[in-house]
């Protein structure tokens, strides 16, 4: 079975560091490129970052770029999202799905149930 | 970046029918557009891929069509079960972007 689990979501100020975990299981995970996309509350959802199946190769939303941080650890199943000087919006349930190959449109078939990250004094 | 203009923002709908949601592109992306589904609380749920694949599971009331910058999500004879927010993506070129969300709600 397919799962995908976000972990370390919570409270942190302004200004403030946060790191993400998503952990895999139930595919292989070097096979796939991985994506993390939020979602502020009453929002629509917002792509933040990817990375390549090798660890080679990230992009990230304008709004993040900088300051997030995605990588993985294959030989942990783990995907991460380093954050930095957070900010006010960047208050949202943070996902994590994969992507086999977007070429064909194969991607963000399965999703972890989400983290919530709250940045307030 | 590509934006995506997704259409109406919201509607009301009775069960049985027939609804559809529209997202332009700001600029040609083939057909590399997905449709969600998203439900209070949960996950997004993907139902069409490549622009008019259906997903595995997901029921054949859906589909979608379109290429370039039109694309449309049709849902016929609607069901209780699909009272919901649908999205649009496109993941033609970073960064991805989401369509702002159509909310079908119960008329």
């Amino acid at each position: 079975e397919v799962q995908l689990v976000e972990s370390g979501g919570g409270l942190v100020q302004p200004g403030g560091s946060l790191t993400l975990s998503c952990a895999v299981s139930g595919f292989s995970f070097r096979s796939y490129w991985m994506h993390w996309v939020r979602q502020a509350p009453g929002k629509g959802l917002e792509w933040v970052a990817r990375i390549n199946s090798n660890g080679g190769g990230t992009s990230y939303a304008d709004s993040v770029s900088g300051r997030f941080t995605i990588s993985s650890d294959i030989a942990k199943n783990t995907l991460y999202l380093q954050m930095i000087s957070l900010r006010a919006e960047d208050t949202a349930v943070y996902y994590c799905t994969r992507d086999f190959d977007s070429r064909f449109g194969d991607l963000f078939d399965y999703w972890g149930q989400g983290t919530l990250v709250t940045v307030s004094p | 970046d590509i934006q995506m203009t997704q259409s109406p923002s919201s509607l009301s709908a009775s069960v049985g029918d027939r609804v559809t949601i529209t997202c332009r592109a700001s600029q040609g992306i083939r057909n590399d557009l997905g449709w969600f589904q998203q439900k209070p609380g949960q996950a997004p749920k993907r139902l069409i891929y490549a622009a008019s694949v259906l997903q595995s599971g997901v029921p054949s009331r859906f589909s979608g069509s379109g290429s370039g910058t039109e694309f449309t999500l049709t849902i016929n004879s609607l069901q209780p079960e699909d009272f919901a927010t649908y999205y649009c993506l496109q993941h033609n070129r970073y960064p991805y972007a989401f369509g702002q969300g159509t909310k079908v709600e119960i008329k």
